[in-house]
């Protein structure tokens, strides 16, 4: 129980495209959904709180009109990466809460070239 | 922020040995959990385990929230353990996002 799918797995795309990452919860209501992001070798960081039918939240130094955070649904939140540089490359990682541990998807790598 | 601690950075060590990871955290938790990042990027949720002690297989781990640490034990290691193993805590029983620690790498040797 407890999954949580994440698309695409894998993106390649030239610099100033947007690409939108989709993460669901296929077995539960996720209320509450997080975005995560790591760079190569280092750890998790968490970019944003995202909370059905609501704004999301950003942490501290994430760009909230680059990252743009929707949770329409209690299955889907998406996020698009607007606008997107070579430094935007990067592993993204979402996660939904279920009763009382998180959930993560299995990510995706993001290449900007 | 809460801080995250995690020993060893890195761990290298022969197929059927065992081996403790620690996690030490800064501050009152209510949601610790334990995963393994395979080398496909694919976080592998180990433990939920706030407290107490528990045990999946070769797998347990216990974490004594009073002095803010928590071990994951390894027995018998195989080929197919190693990868990154990172502890992450958070507040509100879930509704906090997670606060990563660093990880630990671990290697396993034929």
């Amino acid at each position: 129980g407890a999954v949580v799918s994440q698309h695409p797995s894998w993106v390649i795309c030239k610099s100033g495209t947007s690409v939108k990452i989709e993460c669901r919860s296929l077995d539960f209501q996720a209320t509450t959904m997080f975005w995560y992001r790591q760079f190569p070798k280092q750890s998790l960081m968490l970019m944003a709180t995202s909370n059905e039918g609501s704004k999301a939240t950003y942490e501290q130094g994430v760009e909230k009109d680059k990252f743009l955070i929707n949770h329409a649904s209690l299955t889907l939140s998406t996020l698009t990466v607007t606008s997107a540089h070579p430094e935007d490359s990067s592993f993204y990682i979402c996660s939904g809460r279920g009763r009382v541990s998180q959930h993560f998807g299995d990510g995706t790598r993001l290449s900007i070239l | 922020g809460i801080q995250v601690e995690q020993s060893p950075p890195d761990l290298i060590l022969q197929e059927g040995a065992n081996s403790t990871l620690r996690c030490n955290f800064s501050d009152s938790v209510n949601n610790l959990q334990w995963f393994h990042q395979n080398p496909w990027g694919q976080l592998i949720n180990l433990f939920y385990i706030p407290s107490g002690t528990k045990q999946n297989g070769r797998l347990s781990a216990t974490t004594v929230a009073t002095e803010r640490y928590s071990l994951l034990y390894i027995s018998s290691s195989q080929t197919t353990d190693s990868g990154v193993y990172f502890c992450a805590v958070g507040g509100g029983g879930g509704a906090d996002g997670l606060t990563f620690g660093k990880g630990t790498h671990l290697i396993i040797q034929p």
